[in-house]
């Protein structure tokens, strides 16, 4: 069935680092992919999203890049800061969500 | 600003009772989901529900059931709770078209005994 891999389960960066997550998916009917972040404790929330018709999309510090051909896309986020400090889900859709297992991001001082 | 509210934040229930988990969306979002969140298993989906009456499965319906009378509240019920439903279960609404974005409730951690 449909099913999204995301990597690594765990990420630790040094602050001001660059931290990069990857999801590959098998739907190739997929076309929309949206990023949540999730902070301890609190809900998940929408930070980025990319529709199948463009290959990149950015939002200040953070980017999200995507290979149809590949099947993959990639949460890219710069300057890493205490506050990006998550849990970060990656998902596919052509009808309705498919959730990746969760990226734990964990901000180094 | 939309808001997802959840009837509890925590609940400690007993195997075998009949458990009441309750939704409401303030936004008149047609959707609204039900997951289930478990450490290194992301978010799994219940119950999803595309206007009022209707209910699809989603992954995981085993030992679940739902009910969506009005449309801003989305209930789900666990039958006879089992200690395999002790988890963090999250709900969410969305606007009806693709790619809508999903708001999520703070959450329900239950602990079932």
């Amino acid at each position: 069935g449909e099913n999204v891999e995301q990597h690594p389960s765990t990420l630790s960066v040094q602050e001001g680092d660059s931290a990069v997550i990857k999801c590959t998916y098998s739907d190739s009917a997929s076309n929309y992919f949206p990023w949540y972040k999730q902070e301890l404790g609190k809900r998940p929330q929408l930070i980025i999203d990319i529709r199948s018709n463009v290959g990149e999309k950015k939002d200040q510090r953070i980017a999200v890049t995507l290979n149809k051909t590949a099947k993959h896309f990639s949460l890219h986020i710069t300057e890493t800061q205490p506050e990006d400090s998550a849990v970060y889900f990656c998902a596919q859709s052509n009808y309705q969500l498919i959730w990746g297992a969760g990226t734990k991001l964990i901000i180094k001082p | 600003d939309v808001k997802v509210t959840q009837s509890s934040r925590y609940l400690v229930k007993r195997t075998g009772e009949k458990v009441f988990l309750e939704c409401v969306q303030d936004m008149d979002h047609e959707n609204m989901f039900w997951y289930r969140q478990d450490p290194g298993l992301g978010l799994r989906l219940i119950y999803f529900s595309y206007d009022v009456k209707m209910k699809e499965k989603g992954d995981i319906p085993e030992g679940y059931s739902v009910s969506r009378e009005k449309k801003e509240r989305f209930s789900l019920i666990l039958e006879s709770a089992s200690t395999n439903q002790t988890s963090m279960y999250l709900c969410a609404s969305s606007g009806q078209g693709f790619g809508e974005t999903q708001y999520f409730g703070p959450g329900t951690r239950l602990l079932v005994l």
